[in-house]
């Protein structure tokens, strides 16, 4: 069963909006990580937070983590056009198996 | 560095008939993973190792045998190919220090089975 689920799973927002996805997942996890998925391409690495941090930045991008509710959010401020792409969570419960990820929200960014 | 690369990109096979998926890295990762990617199912792992000579099964491993005899190459097989099992195959690595989790990903081989 999928570790992570992603919430929506599609997104449709203008360029200069703010984009929140939201990701649950089931187990304790050591970290969580954030993917993104360009059409016909590989995971790219975007960020990751550990089950300590309650919260991130890298960029344009905030993450979120509450352990209490086995929840975590990605926001991407001002997107872009470029940001178009299908989103990842993965969470990474430990051992050799490491992460397991969820179906992803696609988002749209009209220019 | 080129990263993770995958071989073939596209392949055609015909129930029954084998093949090899070729994964090769040039980080020096000690872990390699193979997952496929289907609609609305996200990414499942298939196998992984975590060093050369050793593999291990991941969530859904039936239908497929792994090896890695080079700490660069990671090969999936298929002996004998089903309509299920038409998919992209991703292949991934990372480092095995717990501070460098990071999976890097490879371009994908769609396959289709007929």
């Amino acid at each position: 069963s999928q570790q992570g689920e992603e919430d929506p799973q599609a997104l449709s927002i203008q360029e200069g909006e703010n984009a929140t996805m939201n990701c649950s997942y089931k187990t304790s996890i050591n970290n969580l990580q954030w993917y993104r998925q360009n059409s016909g391409r590989g995971l790219v690495h975007l960020i990751l937070i550990r089950s300590n941090e309650r919260e991130k930045h890298s960029g344009r991008l905030r993450v979120t983590l509450d352990t209490s509710k086995k929840s975590s959010s990605l926001l991407i401020t001002a997107s872009r056009a470029a940001d178009t792409a299908s989103y990842f969570c993965a969470a990474d419960s430990g051992g050799y198996q490491k992460v397991t990820f969820g179906t992803g929200t696609k988002l749209q960014v009209i220019p | 560095n080129a990263g993770v690369t995958q071989t073939p990109k596209f392949r055609v096979l015909k129930t029954g008939q084998s093949m090899t998926l070729l994964c090769a890295q040039d980080m020096n990762h000690e872990y390699m993973y193979w997952y496929r990617q289907d609609p609305g199912m996200g990414l499942r792992l298939i196998h992984y190792s975590v060093g050369e000579g050793t593999t291990a099964k991941g969530e859904v491993p039936d239908g497929y045998n792994v090896s890695r005899l080079k700490k660069q190459n990671f090969l999936l097989g298929l002996e004998s190919a089903a309509p299920s099992q038409t998919s992209v195959y991703f292949c991934a690595s990372s480092h095995r220090d717990t501070l460098r989790e990071t999976q890097y990903f490879g371009p994908g081989t769609r396959l289709l089975v007929l």
